[in-house]
């Protein structure tokens, strides 16, 4: 079973449209992650929420932790297709330098 | 961002050989490393925990004597693949977490596509 329940698994969009990526959980995590992934190269990191509640903004990304710090959302503003990849949750429990536990991901296609 | 480099970033033997993977953190010491494996548009599969100065942690079904894996230093953790096979083609990456007050943010490298015939 998956720690971290990402969804959707897959999200193809017309460019200009918005999009929201949820990860959810029973658990609760020190902190999470999100990381975007393009074909053939390791994962990127975005963003590091810790506190709950707490919202964070990349340009036209939202990222935000729930107030347990058990889910976390990635809010997609008018998507280009340059934002084209996999996006990656990915928890951490406890311990600051443990493991990272991750969602299944969510690929997406952005079209022009 | 902290920067993680892997070597070779692809590799293509014959079955029965082994193979070795790099992960350096270039600019700043990592005590545990991450080994990740992965398949084409899926998540990654964390397969072991490597620590500098005393045996790796594998995760459940992963082979320990198939998959070695040797932290040697501060800044080099390496991944064998022992007599591999047609199924261990797959994408490995690496991951270091860089120390930092009350987050546990970690780098990945950036991959070895290995393909074994």
């Amino acid at each position: 079973t998956q720690l971290l329940e990402q969804s959707p698994q897959f999200l193809s969009i017309q460019e200009g449209e918005n999009l929201t990526v949820y990860c959810n959980s029973s658990s609760v995590f020190s902190s999470l992650q999100w990381y975007r992934q393009e074909p053939g190269e390791g994962p990127v990191l975005l963003v590091t929420v810790v506190t709950g509640g707490e919202v964070k903004k990349l340009k036209r990304l939202t990222f935000q932790f729930g107030d347990a710090r058990k889910d976390s959302s990635l809010h997609i503003t008018a998507a280009q297709p340059g934002d084209t990849g996999l996006y990656l949750c990915a928890g951490v429990r406890g311990s600051t330098l443990g493991r990272l536990y991750f969602g299944r991901g969510t690929q997406l296609t952005v079209w022009p | 961002g902290a920067v993680v480099s892997q070597h070779p970033s692809w590799v293509i033997c014959k079955s029965g050989t082994s193979v070795k993977i790099e992960c350096r953190s270039l600019d700043f010491q990592a005590t545990t490393m991450f080994w990740y494996r992965q398949f084409p548009k899926q998540s990654l599969m964390l397969m072991a925990t490597s620590n500098e100065g005393s045996k790796a942690t594998y995760e459940q079904g992963v082979e320990k004597d198939k998959f070695l894996i040797n932290h040697a230093s501060l800044t080099l953790s390496t991944l064998t693949v022992t007599s591999a096979h047609p199924e261990d083609s797959s994408f490995y990456i690496c991951s270091a977490p860089l120390r930092k007050t009350g987050t546990n943010e970690q780098f990945f490298g950036p991959g070895t596509r290995l393909t074994v015939l």
